[in-house]
């Protein structure tokens, strides 16, 4: 079965950029979506069609996909941007998660 | 606004079933998939199946193949996800989302706890 694969854990000082990896075997050739998750909260959806930002979500938060890897970007990272970020990509019908990356804001 | 409210918090018991709910409002109900989602404690999202609230089709996760079926209501703009021969390990905050192709899941309701426990 298909496999997306991001590291457990990121640190980031505030105002710094973040950038969170999701690796996947030609996950390029597929959409990938990114969702943060704060603690006790549903999931939301940040970036979707590999680069595009929701209404509502700030233009701070950034998405790349190419080769095997996805990554998004979080640019001038603030406190509030603490959170769980899951990707999401589909093979043959199915939707894949990614493991999850705790990203914290030192 | 677009929103999704699913039903509350359920318990059951090994071998029993569950039917969670999630009404939709805001949109209109038969122009985006439903997906459903599901979060144990502490870990990572887990993909269960979609369904097409148009015609009903529906595609599950190959791991809950036998055990779920996804259903709607047209008439009052509710999905819902009925999973069966409840184990242990099936314990977790079951999330519905709204999905189109390509686009990934957005909004996602407020989640419905589910507690096996004998």
């Amino acid at each position: 079965s298909y496999e997306l694969t991001q590291p457990p854990s990121v640190s980031v000082s505030p105002g710094q950029t973040a950038s969170i990896t999701c690796s996947g075997d030609k996950l390029g050739d597929e959409y990938a979506c990114w969702y943060q998750q704060k603690s006790g909260q549903s999931p939301v959806l940040v970036i979707y069609q590999d680069r595009k930002r929701p209404s509502g979500i700030p233009e701070r938060f950034s998405g790349s996909n190419s080769g095997n890897t996805a990554t998004l970007t979080i640019s001038g990272t603030q406190a509030m941007d603490e959170a769980d970020y899951y990707c999401q990509a589909w093979d043959s019908s199915t939707a894949v998660f990614g493991g999850g990356t705790k990203l914290t804001v030192l | 606004q677009v929103q999704l409210v699913q039903s509350g918090a359920e318990v059951k018991k090994p071998g029993a079933s569950v039917k969670v709910s999630c009404k939709a409002s805001g949109y209109t109900f038969t122009s985006y998939d439903i997906n459903w989602v599901r979060q144990a404690t502490g870990q990572g999202l887990e993909w269960m199946g979609w369904m097409n609230p148009d015609s009903g089709n529906t595609g599950y996760a190959q791991k809950f193949q036998g055990r779920v079926t996804m259903t709607r209501n047209t008439s009052i703009s509710t999905a819902y996800m009925e999973l069966s021969s409840l184990r242990s390990e099936d314990t977790a905050v079951y999330y519905c989302a709204r999905g189109a192709s390509g686009s990934g899941f957005d909004p996602w309701g407020q989640g419905t706890l589910v507690t096996v426990s004998s």
